[in-house]
């Protein structure tokens, strides 16, 4: 079974500071992980995913993260916080033994200016 | 290509009617997830269809139901719908929803009970 947590269901950052958003994933065979981002009464959006190709990821909007197996973790982070970053996001963890995303329960970034 | 598309956007309905909510995946897509998003429960996997079938469910009870069309469509119903069901309802597509594949998420139905 495959699980998600994120700790910290909301994280304040201030503008240009540090964004650091945790997650750590549960997997018995080999995951690949997501990164989604949610803003104000819109779907999810794709940011960043972890296919086996590289540990360190490189998504939209100057996101990355980074693939840690003895960790467990896929934290998400960028260097520069921007008011324009304030929304919701969700890891997510699937395999390719089965067909089904499990989501973390999401972190809510606030920027402050 | 056109993105994930669900239809209505809104939806108002009181306790006990039925609702059925409509999503069209992108353009090739043969996968049709569904999730529920509160705000106490955050997001949780409703059904998956792939090729007309049900191919996985979530802990929902049977009034929750759904069904994929030739064209990979999908529609969601809810029957004898309850003030918990207030919620919006995001649907995902992709090609086989198998590994590394993205899903891709449509703007979402949010429906209000009353």
């Amino acid at each position: 079974a495959q699980s998600v947590t994120q700790l910290g269901s909301h994280v304040s950052v201030s503008e240009g500071a540090l964004v650091l958003l945790r997650c750590n994933y549960s997997s018995s065979v080999p995951p690949y992980l997501f990164w989604y981002v949610q803003y104000p009464n819109q779907g999810l959006q794709l940011l960043l995913k972890y296919t086996s190709a590289a540990t360190l990821v490189k998504g939209i909007n100057g996101f990355e993260a980074e693939f840690k197996k003895s960790e467990t973790s896929f934290h998400l982070t960028k260097p520069s916080a921007h008011m324009s970053d304030a929304a919701e996001y969700f890891c997510a963890v699937t395999t390719n033994t089965g067909n089904q995303f499990y989501f973390g329960t999401g972190t809510s970034l606030t920027v402050i200016p | 290509k056109a993105g994930v598309t669900q239809t209505p956007r809104y939806l108002i309905k009181t306790r006990g009617q039925q609702v059925t909510l409509s999503c069209s995946p992108i353009s090739g897509h043969r996968s049709v997830s569904w999730y529920q998003q509160t705000p106490g429960q955050g997001l949780q996997f409703l059904f998956e269809y792939f090729s007309e079938t049900q191919r996985n469910k979530g802990n929902f009870p049977g009034r929750f139901s759904g069904r994929q069309f030739s064209n990979s469509r999908s529609e969601m119903n809810v029957s004898t719908l309850e003030l918990g069901d207030s919620a919006l309802y995001l649907c995902a597509s992709s090609l086989e929803n198998r590994g590394q594949e993205t899903q891709y998420f449509g703007p979402g139905t949010r429906l209000l009970v009353l």
